[in-house]
């Protein structure tokens, strides 16, 4: 069974420039995570998406990030304009939970952004 | 406020040394409990797990984890450690469908 594949793996950009990452969940996965992981910490929840809605996106810095998960199953997060404190590692994650049912998330290899 | 404390930041063991790794979280409500690994250069990969039952879960690779309510833990353990655990290790509670991650520990172990 495929895992979550993200793309691109390394992106190096300039500020003020718009970047793109691309997540495509385990499929029959309902559940799909983004997280941003800085150096050293632990990865920290920007958006959830159940299906197509964004369930809590509390985290998200919506002046410049925005995401979508169009008909349920790839989603893309995008910053725009990128600032150097966006460095750092994005990962998508998907699961078969809910807010009824729990189960463990499945995590992507990431994609490593460099603003410069 | 929800959170997830790991205590060690940077842990050095010889090969066949035991091992364990804190974890205290803060929640309240019901809360399910793992650990995630992320050997070094691949994706974060799921250790163990525990939604309800025995407190104490084994993981794959030797390694197990203790619930304890009582003290909000959920430390992990292995009896002894091979040079191939090394790698970080995240603890992680799930409170209503939302992941919760500690700061993570990196296990260096030396052959």
């Amino acid at each position: 069974e495929a895992g979550v594949v993200q793309s691109p793996r390394y992106k190096i950009i300039e500020k003020k420039q718009p970047v793109a990452f691309w997540c495509n969940p385990i499929s029959g996965h309902n559940t799909l995570y983004w997280y941003r992981q800085n150096l050293g910490q632990g990865p920290e929840l920007l958006i959830r998406y159940e299906n197509e809605e964004a369930v809590d996106d509390s985290q998200l810095p919506k002046d410049r990030f925005s995401a979508e998960r169009l008909k349920g199953v790839d989603s893309t997060l995008k910053i725009q304009p990128a600032e150097l404190g966006d460095s750092a590692v994005y990962l998508c994650a998907s699961s078969l939970g809910s807010r009824r049912r729990h189960t463990e998330a499945f995590f992507g290899q990431g994609t490593r952004l460099t603003v410069v | 406020a929800q959170s997830v404390s790991q205590h060690n930041h940077h842990v050095i063991l010889s090969e066949a040394a035991s091992l364990e790794l804190g974890c205290n979280y803060s929640y309240g409500g019901t809360v399910n409990l793992f650990w995630y690994v992320q050997y070094p250069g691949q994706h974060l990969q799921l250790l163990l797990k525990y939604f309800s039952g025995d407190p104490l879960v084994k993981g794959i690779k030797g390694f197990e984890a203790e619930f304890i309510k009582s003290k909000f833990s959920f430390n992990l353990r292995k009896p002894s450690v091979q040079w191939s655990d090394t790698a970080e290790y995240f603890c992680a509670i799930d409170g209503f469908n939302k992941f919760y991650f500690g700061s993570g520990t990196k296990l260096n172990v030396k052959p």
